[in-house]
């Protein structure tokens, strides 16, 4: 079975500018979790979408927005870019997500994105 | 406080030793324990999910859950070099809206 891939790879843009990263989650996997990952701050929880429906937000400002489709995939953007941006986005798919206490909450992480902000 | 708190290392042992790596977490009501692996420059990787009180075994990998103590460790046995990574330790909370991650704990092991 493929598993979770993120797009595109790497990604330079410069302050003030938007970015769309985009997320296909394994197949049959319903959850998809987008996280932030930076040496200083660690793993930060952006949002988790299952069912098309945002289920949870973590502390980001309104500049970080997301959305999933109809397939489960999912795509993530950011808005008026800031140095701070700079960061590896991870997404992670699971079969039900973080409400389930049990194997179906296991998250499966991609890639990642590596945004650099200039 | 922070949800899951890891020593941030770096720990290192010889290579065929025992490496213990220990988290522990402030929800008492968290119901699901997962540790990851992450290669510098890599994505974290799944290695252990944990969900009841006890011991839990893969191959050279040992989770251990103590819910009263709120702690989980993972063990690994006859470390190889190729383990050596950042082991981060992630815990789903009782509201279960979210995973709680550490800062990771960076294991190196020595030939």
């Amino acid at each position: 079975k493929a598993g979770v891939t993120q797009t595109p790879r790497y990604l330079i843009k410069t302050r003030g500018q938007q970015v769309t990263l985009s997320c296909s989650p394994i197949s049959g996997h319903r959850s998809v979790s987008w996280y932030q990952q930076t040496p200083g701050q660690g793993l930060q929880f952006l949002f988790e979408y299952f069912s098309e429906t945002q289920r949870n937000k973590g502390n980001f400002p309104g500049r970080f927005s997301g959305r999933q489709f109809s397939n489960s995939r999912s795509e993530m953007n950011v808005s008026t870019l800031e140095l701070g941006d700079s960061a590896l986005y991870l997404c992670a798919s699971s079969l039900f997500g973080t409400t389930s206490q049990s194997r179906n909450n296991e998250q499966f992480f991609g890639p990642g994105t590596r945004l650099t902000v200039l | 406080q922070k949800e899951v708190e890891q020593n941030s290392g770096p720990l290192s042992v010889p290579e065929g030793a025992i490496a213990s790596l220990n988290c522990t977490y402030s929800d008492r009501g968290s119901q699901s324990f997962f540790w990851y692996r992450q290669y510098s420059g890599k994505s974290p990787e799944l290695i252990m999910s944990i969900y009841s009180n006890g011991d839990k075994e893969d191959g050279r990998f040992t989770a251990q859950l103590n819910k009263a103590s709120q702690y989980v460790s993972l063990l690994i046995r006859d470390s190889q070099p190729s383990d050596s990574a950042t082991y981060l330790c992630a815990v789903n909370k009782n509201t279960g809206n979210q995973f709680y991650f550490g800062t990771g704990t960076s294991l190196t092991v020595i030939p």
